[in-house]
């Protein structure tokens, strides 16, 4: 089975300051790798994905997650935030491509 | 837009009810999964449904059941409501595997 562990449940963080969202899997077997942002009263929304390949993806709003096999981790950045990269983010994996399995979520606030 | 649709938005029932959610997949999709969503917390797979048979079920019991109709729309229903189900429920529709999965809106459920 895995398991997702978001290591930080809230990350306060100044505009155009960086930000570094951790994420941990344990999984014996290959896996696929996503992000996802939810808005307040909103769905889930595909940030990224990491299927095979260049371990380093990007999204075309400036997030950045790189594959790291041997600790088992998918780290999410952004170089710098906006107000509106405010919002919630789950990571997950999926095993096979069938089912998700998130983490908790790590909530990140913009401040001014 | 990612062009699943679920109904209703919002609904409140009461405990010992039934309830029904619905799930419109986007165009050429055959695959649908539901999560719940509870508040504070990832989403947990409930079920899958691929060309109208159930493909895969979470740790949920059987008062959680569903249906896919031959044009891959879905219906995820709840019989017997516990306070515990009032839940953010999404689903998310595919072509296949979860790689290039879409999640709708979602249905905010509350059992009072």
């Amino acid at each position: 089975a895995q398991s997702v562990t978001q290591l930080d449940s809230q990350v306060p963080v100044f505009e155009e300051a960086p930000v570094e969202l951790r994420c941990n899997y344990s999984s014996s077997v290959s896996v696929y790798l996503f992000w996802y942002v939810q808005y307040p009263n909103q769905g889930l929304q595909l940030l990224l994905k990491y299927l095979s390949g260049s371990t380093l993806v990007e999204s075309i709003n400036g997030f950045e997650a790189e594959f790291n096999k041997s600790q088992t981790s998918f780290h999410l950045r952004k170089p710098s935030v906006h107000i509106s990269d405010t919002a919630e983010y789950f990571c997950a994996v999926s095993r096979n491509d069938y089912k998700l399995s998130f983490g908790a979520g790590t909530t990140v606030t913009v401040r001014a | 837009e990612t062009g699943v649709t679920q109904s209703p938005t919002h609904l409140i029932k009461t405990r010992g009810q039934q309830v029904t959610l619905r799930c419109s997949s986007q165009s050429g999709h055959n695959t649908v999964s539901w999560y719940q969503q509870a508040l504070g917390q990832g989403p947990q797979f409930i079920f899958q449904y691929y060309r109208e048979e159930e493909n895969g079920r979470g740790n949920f019991p059987p008062r959680f059941s569903g249906l896919q109709f031959p044009n891959y729309s879905s219906e995820l229903n709840v019989n017997a409501l516990e306070l515990d189900d009032s839940a953010l429920y999404l689903c998310a529709s595919s072509l296949g595997g979860v790689r290039e999965a879409f999640f709708g809106q979602g249905t905010r459920l509350t059992v009072v």
